[in-house]
Order: structure tokens, then sequence, then C-alpha cells
């Protein structure tokens, strides 16, 4: 059964550091990872969707990476601000299905940004 | 815009009563699916659907019900076999061929007294 970890559960930092959050699954028969952003009291909104192909995505000031074989992918956030404070969820879909409705998530690191 | 409508925001049950969350999307979306999500835990599947009137049970139906008339629309009601309801309850929709993208709407509490 896949497991989707995330290391540290909580991280502070201050603004402006470019900070690595990480994501390790335990099988590497991935179809995609996906990254997401979740504020208190919020839903989840998608920052980055790799495929297994993939080496790395980018979006603004983010930019996540992927290595199959190790099970392990990281979102980097560069000069970060207090506004990325939030939960960052990755998940994980099995390639035995590609479907979404087998996301296995990860439980999420808190990212605080101290001004 | 469009989107992904949860209703309410917050909701107080008494034990042994049955609640139902709304969902309404506008994304034109085939697939909808029910996520619950305890705290310092990742979200675990309850129900998802790919099509009208059809769905299928996820990690953790027990005590949960669903139905699928419109597209637009997957409500999802927490019965009184639900024996531990309180949680935060997700909603979200994707194309079926848009695989593992998800749209999530802003969620419903739900806390029984």
């Amino acid at each position: 059964k896949q497991e989707v970890t995330q290391i540290p559960a909580a991280l502070s930092v201050p603004e402006g550091e470019n900070l690595v959050l990480n994501c390790s699954f335990t099988d590497s028969a991935i179809y995609n990872l996906q990254w997401f952003r979740q504020d208190p009291g919020k839903g989840l909104t998608s920052l980055l969707l790799i495929q297994s192909s993939q080496r790395e995505q980018t979006s603004g000031r983010l930019n996540a990476s992927l290595d199959k074989s190790s099970g392990r992918s990281t979102l980097y956030i560069a000069a970060s601000q207090p506004g990325d404070s939030a939960t960052y969820l990755c998940a994980v879909t099995p390639i035995s299905s590609g479907s979404a409705r087998q996301l296995t998530f990860g439980s999420g690191t808190q990212l605080t940004v101290l001004p | 815009d469009g989107g992904i409508t949860q209703s309410p925001k917050y909701l107080f049950r008494k034990e042994g009563q049955n609640v139902t969350l709304s969902c309404e999307q506008n994304l034109n979306h085939d697939a909808m699916y029910w996520y619950r999500q305890d705290p310092g835990q990742g979200l675990r599947l309850i129900y998802y659907s790919q099509i009208v009137n059809d769905f299928q049970k996820g990690d953790i139906a027990e005590g949960y019900s669903v139905s699928r008339e419109k597209k637009e629309s997957f409500p999802l009601t927490v019965t009184s076999a639900q024996k531990n309801p309180t949680a935060f309850y997700l909603c979200a929709s994707s194309t079926l061929s848009g695989v593992g993208e998800l749209f999530f709407g802003e969620g419903s509490r739900l806390t029984v007294l």
C-alpha cells in the first residue's frame, strides 16, 4: 500500500529565506505527483503537478522536483514571504489506475514565514 | 467564475442525527469526490463518482452515503452510523482526462455535540 510521508510536520523560517519541503513515497510506480497548498480552514489549491516522465515543474517562486527511483519529491520556495504561510501537502497517483480517485496524500508540512 | 461550492461551511449535529453536506460545481467536470480530513492527517477518500447515477466507495465509506443525480451536484450524507463524524469534509472534482489534477471546494466543518 502506498504511503506518503512529509517531514518535518512544521517549519518556521524568517522572511526572505529559500526553503525546501520534502515528500517521500514508498511505491515508485506513480503516474504523477502533486503539491497543494491549504490555508487554515480552507480547501486545497493545486500548486504544481509533475508527471512521472518529468523531473521538475516551476511556477513563479515555486519549483518542484521528482525522483521516482528514490521515491522523493521536493518543493523549493524561493525568497519566502509571510503570505507563503500555509500547510503544504503532496499527493501521488498510482500508475495502476492513473485516476485521481486513488490519490494518496501526505499529512502535510505547516510552514510559517516570520516577518 | 468557475469553481466548487460547498455548504454549509460550519455544521453542528446532535448524536443520532443524519446531516447532508452540499457540493456543487460549475466546471463541467465528470468526476467528483468527497474527502475527510482530520487534524494532522492527510485526506482520506470517502466516495467518488465518475458519471451521473454512479458512484463508488472509497477507503472510509462506512457511515456515509452519496447521490449523483446531476453532473453538477454530489451531496454527502453523514449518517448516525458514522461513529466519529467530527471532521473537516472536502469536496473535489476533476475531468476524466485531466488525470490527477483535483480542484477543491472550501470545505465544511462538521461538529457533533
